[in-house]
């Protein structure tokens, strides 16, 4: 598709299970960010990867989050033992290189995460 | 490193009257771009503008333009003759050689 993709669109699930989250970034966009945003909140960054650098981790608010980019396209975040807190919308956003800052990030449309 | 802050969490505009949104910004990057996103209730994140650290000129895009300061390091968005749809989120993000970093932004409430 042309835009970022992310996939489920909604996700519940029951506290203490994990959970995937998947992102298609825009082809050839090499940087891909992953932020939570809590309700009526602003943007909690998590983490950056950038082409094949290593990413930049200093947003995961405990280890129980980690993501990976394979082949450096799709991304997946995962959540180990949910908590309720975990609940929110996850957006990924993908960029073209760092080299070009005269571009914005594009969105998708996110993942809600509700933890019962 | 990039830092970005809105120190507005809320507003209130007349619908027609122009309203101005701050944002700061502190980098040690030469180069750097900032940018303004728009959220609506929808969810969806909207690119509105773009400034260059370099532009001599003040980016507009229809509506929406960004009074860039750079001494002050300061990238307030204009927008002009509110309309009812403006009622949003409004994210200010700047971008050197590393990440985009967004601030925590500014919701905008026009009333008819």
């Amino acid at each position: 598709g042309a835009g970022v993709s992310q996939s489920p669109s909604n996700k519940v699930t029951e506290k203490g299970k994990d959970v995937e989250l998947r992102c298609d970034p825009i082809s050839g966009h090499t940087a891909l960010y992953w932020y939570r945003q809590s309700l009526g909140q602003g943007l909690e960054f998590l983490i950056y990867f950038q082409g094949n650098s290593a990413p930049d981790k200093s947003g995961l608010p405990s280890d129980r989050f980690s993501a990976e980019r394979t082949g450096g396209s799709v991304s997946t975040l995962t959540i180990q033992r949910t908590q309720q807190e975990d609940s929110a919308v996850y957006l990924c956003a993908s960029s073209p290189g760092s080299s070009l800052m005269n571009t914005e990030a594009f969105f998708g449309q996110g993942t809600r995460l509700t933890v019962v | 490193a990039q830092k970005i802050t809105q120190t507005q969490p809320g507003m209130f505009v007349q619908e027609k009257e122009a309203v101005t949104l701050d944002c700061t910004y502190d980098t040690s990057d030469q180069s750097y771009g900032l940018f303004w996103y728009k959220q609506p209730s929808s969810g969806e994140m909207i690119f509105l503008i773009y400034q260059g650290s370099y532009d001599e000129q003040n980016a507009t895009e229809g509506r929406y333009s960004l009074n860039f300061q750079k001494a002050r390091k300061s990238a307030n968005l204009v927008i002009s003759a509110s309309q009812l749809g403006d009622s949003a989120m409004y994210f200010c993000a700047g971008r050197g050689y590393q990440k985009v970093t967004f601030g925590i932004g500014t919701k905008l409430q026009v009333i008819p």
